[in-house]
């Protein structure tokens, strides 16, 4: 059983960069049993998918978030990890990371419990 | 990006029968299978249904999903105390090439 934990900043200012890591046991990022991914809650909102990493390195974004976003893989260290760049308060979330067999973005079963990321001035 | 819509809220009594709608476009649901999480208050989301209507091992059958044309549902009967929380629906979406989530309904069990 795969297991997840968020670690990161809970407060980045507007303009400024977001950088959360995502811990895994239980499994192995150079396993190939999953796409490693990064999902996001606003408050008030629904769940948005962020995008996904393979063993391989290979990526995959949403396209509304694109051109700010950077999932890398630390295998040394079994994490990945996940980069948002010029953040706005619209980027305050829970962020989860999470396991995706399929890599296509809607099947995720092994989830983190998430943290909670404020952007603020 | 334009997701799938989903109603704010519903509510029900224990043992009731609830239905949560969900309803896309002929990119998403219209032609792509449609999965349900639910998350309940407090904790990560948790895969409830997958291809419109399998249930993962460990979820009881009193829920089921269904989809016809650009709309999916997520059934929940016996209705019990420990459903209330936030359910979502998603799909891929072929047109925007990534998948789309709803806006999550919040089921208060009263």
């Amino acid at each position: 059983q795969v297991q997840l934990q968020e670690s990161g900043p809970g407060l980045v200012k507007t303009s400024e960069t977001l950088s959360l890591t995502c811990s895994v046991s239980g499994g192995s990022v150079t396993s190939g049993d999953y796409y490693w991914s990064w999902i996001r809650r606003p408050p008030g909102k629904g769940l948005e998918w962020i995008g996904n990493i393979y063993y391989s390195g290979s990526t995959d974004y949403n396209p509304s978030l694109k051109s700010r976003v950077t999932i890398s893989v630390d295998t040394s260290k079994n994490q990945f990890s996940l980069t948002l760049r010029s953040v706005t308060a619209a980027d305050t979330a829970v962020y989860y990371c999470a396991t995706d067999p399929t890599g296509v973005g809607i099947f995720f079963d092994f989830w983190g419990q998430g943290t909670l990321v404020t952007a603020s001035s | 990006q334009s997701g799938l819509t989903q109603s704010p809220s519903t509510s029900g009594t224990p043992g009731q029968r609830v239905t949560i709608s969900c309803s896309g476009s002929n990119s998403n649901i219209g032609s792509n299978p449609v999965n349900w999480y639910q998350q309940l208050p407090g904790t990560a989301p948790k895969l409830l249904i997958y291809s419109n209507n399998q249930r993962p091992s460990g979820v009881p059958d009193r829920f089921s999903g269904s989809k016809s044309g650009t709309s999916a549902s997520l059934a929940i009967s016996g209705l019990q105390s420990e459903d209330d929380g936030d359910y979502h629906c998603v799909a891929w979406d072929g047109s925007l090439n990534g998948p789309v989530f709803g806006g999550g309904t919040k089921l208060t069990v009263l």
